[in-house]
């Protein structure tokens, strides 16, 4: 497998569900993220995570709950979410924290929560 | 967080024909990047600009940093069926700083 890897695609989740995304990168990058895609507004940052730690939380509420074991895996925990929660989770990677060359997306994860 | 208004907001064209879109921001950024993203997928870099008027082409895309470096510009060419999706421009203020994301350009291609 190559780039950046996200699973599962899809999930649908009650309020009171815990599930967890799982990112893998294979790139060798050293700088990991999640953002928040939903319909009609801008990519929205939640994490950074630079070497295993996490040097970014963009007043994230704490349902959502980010781990980092090493440097090619990244997970976003989720718990009692709210229906606004639904929206298109994407991670990407980058060889350094906010590189100025961009990032590698993955093919995001589909959360709709009932 | 800087907001980044892109334009217009969707296209429907024939195929063949040429696309331009742009992106403004209040702000000045030294970095300018367009990604696009396919139904479904996560968003592909297409083009990288971190120079104030600098023309740089992939193909039948080509982007421009803005001189006053708060804008730039996507253009495509003899669009096809496959340039469908959503073009989304994104800055950087300086290196080290988050990259801000733009509402996006829906593409349609009608054949």
């Amino acid at each position: 497998e190559t780039g950046v890897t996200q699973t599962p695609r899809h999930l649908v989740m009650g309020m009171t569900n815990k599930k967890s995304l799982k990112c893998e990168q294979h790139l060798g990058h050293n700088a990991m993220y999640w953002y928040k895609q939903s319909a009609k507004k801008p990519l929205e940052l939640m994490f950074v995570y630079s070497l295993e730690e996490r040097v970014e939380n963009n007043s994230v509420p704490s349902r959502f709950s980010p781990e980092c074991p090493n440097s090619s895996h990244l997970f976003l925990h989720l718990h009692t979410l709210q229906p606004e929660d639904s929206a298109l989770y994407l991670c990407a990677s980058s060889q350094e924290a906010r590189a100025s060359y961009g990032y590698t997306f993955g093919s995001g994860t589909r959360l709709t929560v009932v | 967080g800087q907001q980044l208004n892109q334009s217009p907001q969707s296209m429907f064209i024939q195929e063949g024909e040429d696309v331009s879109m742009n992106c403004t921001s209040s702000s000045i950024f030294n970095t300018w990047l367009w990604y696009k993203q396919d139904p479904g997928e996560g968003p592909v870099l297409l083009i990288a600009l971190y120079k104030a008027g600098e023309l740089t082409s992939n193909g039948r895309l080509t982007a421009q940093f803005g001189i006053t470096r708060k804008d730039s510009f996507l253009n495509i060419s003899a669009s096809i069926p496959s340039d469908v999706g959503i073009y989304f421009c994104a800055g950087q203020s300086n290196t080290g700083n988050q990259f801000y994301f733009g509402t996006g350009t829906s593409l349609t291609v009608i054949p």
